[in-house]
């Protein structure tokens, strides 16, 4: 069975400054990961996706994050954060080719201070 | 590609009525996904289909729920007999078969009195 673990429920970092996001995985095969970011009263949307080619993703926005598999880790990153990236992300996982449904943390609610 | 729909967006009703929230994919995505996410929880799988055959549903999925996407196309989801406890938000998403990636809809904010 798949899970996934974001170890902050709350980051708070100064514009300007960079973001560090943590997610830990736990998976029977060999899974795709993402992470996706939900705006107040937006829908859901995919920041990048990891499916076992180049362990660095990049995403939009200036986002990336790293698959670690000996650290079962994909943590997301931003060199510098921005007020626009204010929202709740989430760490989500895949096996199966999805025929599971995606499995998600209970998500990150970032804060960037001006 | 005008993305997902979802309809409403709100929905209020009182405890033991029934509600059908419905959901238009991206239109050439063959799989469609719903999830169900509570106030400050990251969405939960309910249940999928691949064309008009559903194939997996989670055990979050009680009898009271049913969903159907009988052409193909579009999907609704039931819930009958609603119960405090469903209040929620119901997101809905597709994608294609080949693809792993979701999108996903704006979600039905249900809300039951």
């Amino acid at each position: 069975a798949q899970s996934v673990t974001q170890l902050d429920s709350h980051v708070s970092v100064s514009e300007g400054t960079p973001v560090l996001l943590r997610c830990n995985y736990s998976s029977s095969y060999s899974p795709s990961l993402f992470w996706y970011v939900q705006h107040p009263n937006k829908g859901l949307q995919l920041l990048l996706k990891y499916t076992s080619a180049a362990t660095l993703v990049k995403g939009i926005n200036g986002f990336e994050a790293e698959f670690k598999k000996s650290e079962t880790s994909f943590h997301l990153t931003k060199p510098s954060a921005h007020m626009s990236d204010a929202a709740e992300y989430f760490c989500v996982v895949s096996e199966r080719g999805g025929a599971d449904g995606l499995t998600f943390g209970k998500g990150t609610h970032l804060i960037i201070q001006p | 590609d005008t993305g997902v729909s979802q309809d409403p967006r709100h929905k209020i009703t009182k405890r033991g009525q029934n509600v059908t929230f419905r959901c238009d994919p991206i239109s050439e995505h063959n799989r469609l996904y719903w999830y169900r996410q509570t106030l400050g929880q990251g969405p939960e799988f309910l249940t999928y289909f691949q064309n008009e055959a559903q194939l997996e549903k989670s055990r979050l999925l009680s009898d009271r729920f049913s969903a159907e996407r009988p052409k193909g196309s579009f999907s609704t989801l039931e819930i009958q007999r609603t119960e405090q406890g469903d209040s929620a938000m119901y997101l809905c998403a597709s994608s294609l078969e080949s693809q792993e990636t979701q999108y996903f809809g704006p979600g039905t904010r249900l809300l039951v009195l």
